[in-house]
């Protein structure tokens, strides 16, 4: 069974400065990564996903994740932020050979302050 | 292009009573799941739909059930409703099992009281 850790329930951050959002994962089994975003009210909007190959991922608005397997981590950082980025922020993975299911973290609200 | 649609968008209900929520894949999708995002926590897997059969369950009683017609749109029922099912209900759509990327509705936002 997996199992998704984001270390982090809340991150305040001042406009312009970099963040990084935390995401552990456990699994025995090789796995799919993703990294959703969801504002308030709404559905969930995927960011980026890691499903194989170079382990830096580039995503939608300049935000970008490192897969580091030794660490089973899946960080996902962003180098300047803007206010629109106020978020709550989902940490998700999927078994390869069976991705219908996401297993989800409990989520990051990240919180942009002018 | 129409993306995934829910509906309603938000619905109260009495305890012990029935509902049925609806979901229309984005097109080109032929397969549907349904989560569950209870306020505060992280979209929990209900169970996934692919030529209008379940193909896997999450940890979800026989309360829920679903159902997928031929032109892909699903239904998620729950029966005897209980407080604790107050949530976001989050329906996504893919191509395929398996499939690499699911595209998440704006969700059914269910009140039980």
């Amino acid at each position: 069974a997996q199992s998704v850790t984001q270390l982090d329930s809340q991150v305040p951050v001042f406009e312009e400065a970099p963040v990084e959002l935390r995401c552990n994962y456990s699994s025995s089994v090789s796995v799919y990564l993703f990294w959703y975003v969801q504002y308030p009210n709404q559905g969930l909007q995927l960011l980026l996903k890691y499903l194989s190959g170079s382990t830096l991922v580039k995503g939608i608005n300049g935000f970008e994740a490192e897969f580091n397997k030794s660490q089973t981590s899946f960080h996902l950082r962003k180098p300047s932020v803007h206010i629109s980025d106020t978020a709550e922020y989902f940490c998700a993975v999927s078994d390869r050979g069976n991705t219908g299911k996401l297993i989800f973290g409990q989520g990051t609200t990240l919180q942009v302050k002018p | 292009d129409a993306g995934v649609t829910q509906s309603p968008t938000h619905l109260i209900k009495t305890r012990g009573q029935q509902v049925t929520l609806r979901c229309s894949p984005k097109s080109g999708h032929d397969t549907v799941s349904w989560y569950q995002q209870a306020l505060g926590q992280g979209p929990q897997f209900i169970f996934q739909y692919y030529e209008e059969e379940e193909r896997q369950r999450g940890n979800f009683p026989d309360r829920f059930s679903g159902h997928q017609f031929p032109n892909y749109s699903s239904e998620l029922n729950v029966n005897a409703l209980l407080l604790g099912d107050s949530a976001l209900y989050l329906c996504a759509s893919g191509t395929g099992v398996p499939n690499t990327e699911a595209f998440f509705g704006q969700g059914t936002r269910l009140t039980v009281v």
